[in-house]
């Protein structure tokens, strides 16, 4: 069964500071991984997909198969930043279901 | 372009009773899947419908069933509601391959006395 793992709930940091949110996942094929952001009082949405490779709002994210990982990082966070984080995961190919991670809190602190 | 839209936004039933909740995807897109989100199991996929079929389904009772009409909207039914279904039922739609991105709707707040 397939599975994502994020192991901080909340995180904190300064504005300025560098930021990455972890998210492990556990697949036995070739899957695709996706970061998904809300912001307060707003829906879901896509932030990046690991097969674009683009960076958004500053935010990169590089799909490691040896440590089954797909991080989210930024290298300086700013307070427009705080939201709700979540990983998830998809079999890729056919159309299927996402797998999301229980999700990260992060706060950006002025 | 009209976002997705879920109605009701929010619903409060008991237990034993039955909800349908509705879904009007994006323009254009043929693809809406359902989604549960509580605080305990987080995000969990429901099902995927695709050109009125069912394409995919997650590790749902059968109390759990949809459908979607030529025109794209979808349905959600849940039957004998138990006070475990209380959740925010989110809805994404997306044009229709698995490529696709998907767009979620705000969610239906549905609560089981």
């Amino acid at each position: 069964a397939q599975r994502v793992t994020q192991p901080e709930k909340l995180l904190s940091v300064f504005k300025g500071a560098p930021v990455e949110l972890k998210c492990n996942y556990s697949y036995s094929g070739s899957p695709e991984l996706f970061w998904y952001v809300q912001y307060s009082r707003q829906r879901l949405q896509l932030l990046l997909r690991h097969i674009s490779r683009e960076s958004i709002k500053g935010f990169t994210a590089d799909l490691n198969k040896g440590e089954t990982s797909f991080h989210l990082k930024k290298p300086f966070a700013q307070e427009e930043d705080s939201a709700m984080y979540y990983c998830a995961l998809s079999s890729g190919g056919g159309a299927d279901g996402l797998t999301f991670g229980k999700g990260t809190h992060l706060i950006i602190q002025p | 372009k009209a976002g997705v839209t879920q109605t009701p936004r929010y619903l409060i039933k008991t237990r034993g009773q039955q909800v349908t909740l509705s879904c009007s995807p994006i323009s254009g897109h043929r693809s809406v899947s359902w989604y549960q989100q509580t605080p305990g199991q987080g995000l969990q996929f429901l099902f995927e419908y695709f050109s009125e079929t069912q394409r995919n389904k997650g590790n749902f009772p059968g109390r759990f069933s949809g459908r979607q009409f030529s025109n794209s909207r979808s349905e959600m039914n849940v039957s004998t509601l138990e006070l475990g279904d209380s959740a925010l039922y989110l809805c994404a739609s997306r044009l229709g391959t698995a490529q696709d991105e998907q767009f979620f709707g705000p969610g239906t707040r549905l609560t089981v006395l």
